[in-house]
């Protein structure tokens, strides 16, 4: 199976800070990959895919980058409503995989 | 508008069986594969298995396989997840996922049911 890791676990950031979340596959992804947003007690909500396509109604201060097996989720100006646990997740092999997640949380 | 209503999340003694459903509306069902995710108390979201728009591509993931079943029926725009042999491990919220046509990843999601293996 493709393992996913995501750095760092935790990110304490304020408002206003341009925030980046990586995500390391371990072997060739090319593009297949995918970052979601989950709020406590929420689904997660789809917000790129296939690495730097930004999904529609998604505000564009969210991009993504990154190809084969290094990807980064980069938050341009952070949000209040930005705080929450971010996942990325590979649909390249047959068993799709999560990273452990990245929480932002408020400094 | 495109929703997802997943049932049948229950509390289940270890070794047990349960059946999951999930029932869509507002696309068009077959055209899209499906995903079970779930995410245990307090942990990440686990992939746990898809199935293609026609049901002729089906994947799980390893901790689940040769437990689990999903299927679909088109014809009533559901998705089921067959789960025998249950273990506590087993315990978590699961959640439907609809893919964007024919790729893997989900742009739409259900609020998930929960699910608990204990004796």
């Amino acid at each position: 199976d493709i393992q996913m890791t995501q750095s760092p676990s935790t990110l304490s950031a304020s408002a206003g800070d341009r925030v980046t979340i990586t995500c390391r596959a371990s072997q060739n992804i090319n593009s297949w990959l995918a970052w979601y947003q989950q709020k406590p007690g929420n689904a997660p909500k789809l917000l790129i895919y296939q690495a730097s396509i930004l999904e529609s109604g998604v505000p564009s201060r969210f991009s993504g980058s990154g190809s084969g097996t290094e990807f980064t989720l980069t938050i341009s100006s952070l949000q209040p409503d930005d705080f929450a646990i971010y996942h990325c997740q590979q649909y390249s092999s047959y068993t799709r995989t999560f990273g452990q997640g990245t929480k932002v949380e408020i400094k | 508008e495109v929703h997802l209503l997943e049932s049948g999340g229950d509390l289940v003694q270890p070794g047990g069986s349960l059946r999951l459903s999930c029932t869509a509306s507002g696309f068009t069902f077959s055209s899209h594969t499906m995903t079970w995710v779930r995410q245990a108390p307090g942990k990440g979201l686990e992939w746990v298995s898809a199935i293609s728009g026609g049901g002729d591509y089906i994947s799980y993931a390893d901790s689940v396989k040769g437990r689990f079943t999903i299927s679909r029926d088109n014809s009533k725009n559901t998705i089921s997840l067959q789960m025998n042999n249950l273990r506590d491990e087993d315990t978590a919220v699961y959640f439907c996922g609809k893919g964007q046509l024919s790729n893997f990843y989900m742009d739409v999601w259900g609020e998930g049911t929960p699910v608990t293996v204990s004796s």
